[in-house]
């Protein structure tokens, strides 16, 4: 079974860091894309970046590009979100996401994790 | 940026009635369309994907079908665990992105 677990958010205030991280288990990592995708309260989802099982080809949504860094180390089955410059519309559950299809990107989000809240505040 | 809106907002149905959700793209994502359902407190499901594939473990009830811009997600007869909130989502273009979400009630 997939199982994907996220850690590593909080509170936090405006201009600050957190690193979120995701464990998975169930698949070979490294054969698969991931992503990260959050809600705000009240909202839909809102993709925030996706990393290649390559490790190199990655993408942002505009509104994190510059401030956060996707990343992943396919030895330790995981995947990171460094997030600096924090702003409170950055105030959302973060979810780690599997990519449905081996070997290629973007395809769909399949399954996600359980997600970690983050809130900018001060 | 590929904006996807979805229609109605909210929609209060019967058990056992059919339902129509409809998901419109502003410009053609092609058959790169899915869908996921979520319930309160869960974290979202996928439901079909490239338009009319149904995930793993998803009951027949539930179908896809549209091209282009224009989408539908059908659940034929109305169950009372189908009471969520419904999104699509298009992976033709980056950013990826989601619809505003349609919300699902029984009666």
């Amino acid at each position: 079974e997939v199982q994907l677990v996220e850690s590593g958010g909080g509170l936090v205030q405006p201009g600050r860091s957190l690193r979120l991280s995701c464990v998975a288990s169930g698949f070979t990592f490294g054969d698969y894309a991931m992503h990260w995708v959050r809600q705000a309260p009240g909202r839909g989802p809102e993709w925030v970046s996706s990393i290649h099982w390559n490790t190199v080809d990655i993408a942002y949504a505009d509104s994190v590009k510059g401030r956060f860094t996707i990343s992943r180390d396919n030895a330790k089955n995981s995947l990171y979100l460094q997030m600096d410059s924090l702003r409170a519309e950055d105030t959302a559950l973060y979810y780690c996401s599997k990519d449905k299809a081996i070997q290629l990107w973007p395809t769909y989000f399949e399954p996600w994790g359980q997600g970690t809240q983050v809130t900018v505040s001060s | 940026e590929i904006v996807l809106t979805q229609s109605p907002a909210t929609l209060s149905l019967s058990p056992g009635e059919r339902v129509t959700l409809s998901c419109r793209a502003s410009q053609s994502v092609f058959g790169y369309l899915a869908w996921y359902q979520q319930k309160p407190g869960q974290a979202p499901r996928l439901l079909m994907y490239d338009v009319s594939n149904r995930a793993t473990g998803i009951p027949a009830r539930f179908s896809g079908s549209g091209s282009g811009t224009d989408f539908t997600l059908t659940i034929s007869s109305l169950e009372p665990e189908d009471s969520a909130i419904y999104y699509c989502h298009q992976r033709s273009r980056w950013p990826l992105t989601f619809g505003g979400g349609t919300k699902v009630e029984i009666k």
